[in-house]
């Protein structure tokens, strides 16, 4: 069974562009979740999907949104890009999303640096 | 304020020695996992724990959930070189609706 794939791996963008992140679940799997990875922050919660709908939201600007289509897939968006969003951007992908037990299967994750 | 919290956050030991990471928290994990991440790389789950009191074993890793629900730890037996890396622990809580990390523990062990 595949896992789950990210593209680009890398990406540099300079300050005020916008991005589009790609996520590919394990086949059958309908949770979708984002997560920004720094240095001085860890792993942050962005949001998950579930069924092509917003499930959960983490505590982060307007300018990061994302969206999941029809297959699983997800893609993630960041407007108006600024210093502080270079990060590793990790998606993850389990069965049924939240809930006692469920597991969490991560990408290799998006590099993502801001000029 | 962390809602889970690890420790330490950093480890340098000798091939050989045994260590023990804590992950704490105040509430109740409904679960928790562990996590292994290596440089540019996603997180690698290790095990879940559920029930309280629970113990797992994977080859040198003991993996315990306290009996409250409310901490676990990772134990490795005569570490290695290769068990390098940053390990993290992930909680879900009831009522609350999103996975929480703890700030991970980063693992040196020197040949």
């Amino acid at each position: 069974k595949a896992g789950v794939t990210q593209t680009p791996r890398y990406l540099i963008k300079t300050r005020g562009q916008q991005v589009t992140l790609s996520c590919s679940p394990i086949s059958g799997h309908r949770s979708v979740s984002w997560y920004q990875q720094t240095p001085g922050q860890g792993l942050q919660f962005l949001f998950e999907y579930f069924s092509e709908t917003q499930r959960n939201k983490g505590n982060f600007p307007g300018r990061f949104s994302g969206r999941q289509f029809s297959n699983s897939r997800s893609e993630m968006n960041v407007s108006t890009l600024e210093l502080g969003d270079s990060a590793l951007y990790l998606c993850a992908s389990s069965f049924s999303g939240w809930g006692s037990g469920n597991e969490q299967f991560f990408g290799p994750g998006t590099r993502l640096t801001v000029l | 304020t962390q809602l889970l919290e690890q420790s330490p956050q950093f480890l340098s030991i000798q091939e050989g020695e045994n260590l023990t990471v804590y992950c704490n928290s105040s509430s109740v994990f409904s679960s928790l996992q562990w996590y292994r991440q290596e440089p540019g790389e996603g997180p690698v789950l290790l095990v879940t724990v559920v029930t309280g009191g629970e113990v797992k074993k994977l080859k040198r890793l003991t993996f315990q959930f306290g009996d409250a629900r409310k901490d676990s730890s990772l134990h490795i037996t005569a570490a290695q070189p290769g068990d390098t890396g940053l390990y993290l622990c992930a909680g879900e809580f009831y009522n609350f609706n999103k996975f929480y990390f703890g700030s991970g523990t980063k693992l040196n062990v020197k040949p």
